[in-house]
């Protein structure tokens, strides 16, 4: 049973270019959950999807938009790159109505010069 | 609003001691606590859950942790620490609004081991 699984593991950008990151969660899971983890911090929250929507928002700019695929996968997107949106984006899979039990993938490294 | 705060940014211990690695929290009401743990270059790992059920909460590896209502914490604990250990911890609160829940973390304790 693949856990969740996240492309590209690593990734260059200039400031003010736009990125794509990709999830897909664990097998029978049916919400994805996207935090950044900035060097020596923990994950923040950034935006949580089911059913297609975004059901909760944390405390991120409107650059950073997100979608949730009939198959359950996901994608972060991030507009106009600033240096600090360098980090460790993690995507989080869940059961609905256990969502409070997250497994995480392995992270994109996002690198902004 | 639900926080939580890891008393000791690092804790270095030698191989085969104790291992205490402390958390508080703050909530209005019950929540669920975990502890995730993340080894270098690696995604995190669930390493246990408390959803009020039992205080005393086991989870991989050797690990377990207390909830302590009166004392507001969730202390992580091992009896005897290994190498393998070594890696940064983070204390972890769930926050639930309308069904769904999202997870605040700690800003993480890293855990140094010795041989």
């Amino acid at each position: 049973d693949a856990g969740v699984t996240q492309s590209p593991t690593h990734l260059i950008k200039t400031r003010g270019q736009q990125v794509t990151l990709r999830c897909s969660p664990k097998s029978g899971h049916d919400t994805v959950s996207w935090y950044q983890q900035a060097l020596g911090q923990g994950p923040q929250f950034i935006f949580q999807y089911y059913e297609e929507e975004e059901r909760q928002r944390g405390n991120f700019p409107d650059r950073f938009s997100g979608h949730q695929f009939p198959n359950y996968s996901s994608e972060l997107n991030v507009n106009a790159l600033l240096l600090g949106d360098s980090a460790l984006y993690l995507c989080a899979s869940s059961f609905f109505v256990a969502s409070y039990e997250q497994y995480f993938g392995p992270g994109t490294r996002l690198t902004v010069t | 609003a639900q926080s939580v705060t890891q008393l000791d940014s690092h804790v270095s211990v030698s191989e085969g001691t104790p291992v205490l690695l402390r958390c508080n929290y703050s909530s209005s009401y019950s929540p669920s606590l975990f502890w995730y743990v993340q080894h270098p270059n690696k995604g995190l790992q669930l390493l246990l859950k408390y959803t009020s059920a039992a205080t005393l909460v086991k989870g991989i590896n050797g690990f377990e942790a207390e909830f302590k209502k009166s004392e507001t914490s969730f202390h992580l604990t091992k009896p005897s620490a290994h190498m393998s250990d070594a890696a940064e911890y983070f204390c972890v609160v769930s926050l639930s609004n309308s069904g769904y829940s999202t997870l605040t973390f700690g800003k993480g304790t890293m855990l140094l081991v010795s041989p």
